[in-house]
């Protein structure tokens, strides 16, 4: 079966430091691969997403992620975190051409000033 | 407008009420999801409409019905529902671009508490 493992459950980080959050997955397709954020109180927003070409990829906010295919792997990065990126953060996982969306149980970062 | 609405924003009901959540995109995306959010845990899929026919059910109990009136609604029918099912129910909507991926935008969700 498919599944989205998120290694972090919760990271405490003060502000300036770098971020790494891990994301596995387990399927043995073609995959598109999504981080979202929850910030408290508000809707989830897509974050940054890979679906082809170049493994490293940029998305909002200064976050960027990198897709390892030998190791199953979508770890999220940001150099310097802000107390504003205090968030719910989920990887995801759709297999090619489906409508469906794996998400891993989420991992909770709270940044502090 | 890339945007999902969905009404309530929140819902109480007892166990014997009937309600309904709805959810509405202007995006012209073909495929509509339902999902359901627990605190602190990630979303989990119930529904998918494809073309406005259900696609998908995740074994969802029969107290949760849904309903795709048309491309740009989808409701969600509550009747009898548990305690247990209290929780923030998620719409979400994609398009196909062509390529086989479907990136999904989600409305803010209904936070429902039953009572």
């Amino acid at each position: 079966a498919q599944s989205v493992s998120q290694h972090n459950h919760h990271v405490i980080l003060s502000e300036a430091a770098s971020l790494e959050l891990g994301c596995n997955y387990s399927y043995g397709g073609t995959v598109n691969l999504f981080w979202y954020v929850q910030y408290p109180g508000q809707h989830l927003q897509l974050l940054l997403k890979y679906f082809s070409g170049d493994p490293l990829v940029k998305g909002i906010k200064g976050f960027e992620a990198e897709f390892i295919k030998s190791k199953f792997s979508f770890n999220l990065r940001k150099p310097s975190v802000q107390w504003s990126d205090t968030a719910e953060y989920f990887c995801a996982v759709s297999p090619y051409n489906t409508d469906k969306l794996i998400f891993g149980t989420g991992t909770r970062l709270q940044v502090f000033p | 407008d890339t945007e999902v609405t969905q009404t309530p924003k929140h819902l109480v009901m007892g166990m014997t009420n009937k309600k309904s959540l709805k959810c509405e995109q202007h995006m012209g995306h073909r495929a509509m999801y339902w999902y359901k959010q627990k605190a602190k845990k990630p979303p989990e899929l119930m529904f998918v409409y494809s073309y406005e026919k259900l696609s998908i059910n995740e074994s969802v109990p029969s107290r949760f019905s849904p309903e795709c009136p048309n491309s740009s609604l989808l409701n969600l029918h509550l009747h009898a529902l548990q305690p247990e099912d209290s929780a923030l129910y998620l719409c979400a909507s994609s398009q196909d671009s062509g390529t086989g991926v479907y990136e999904q935008y989600f409305g803010p969700g209904t936070r429902l508490t039953v009572t």
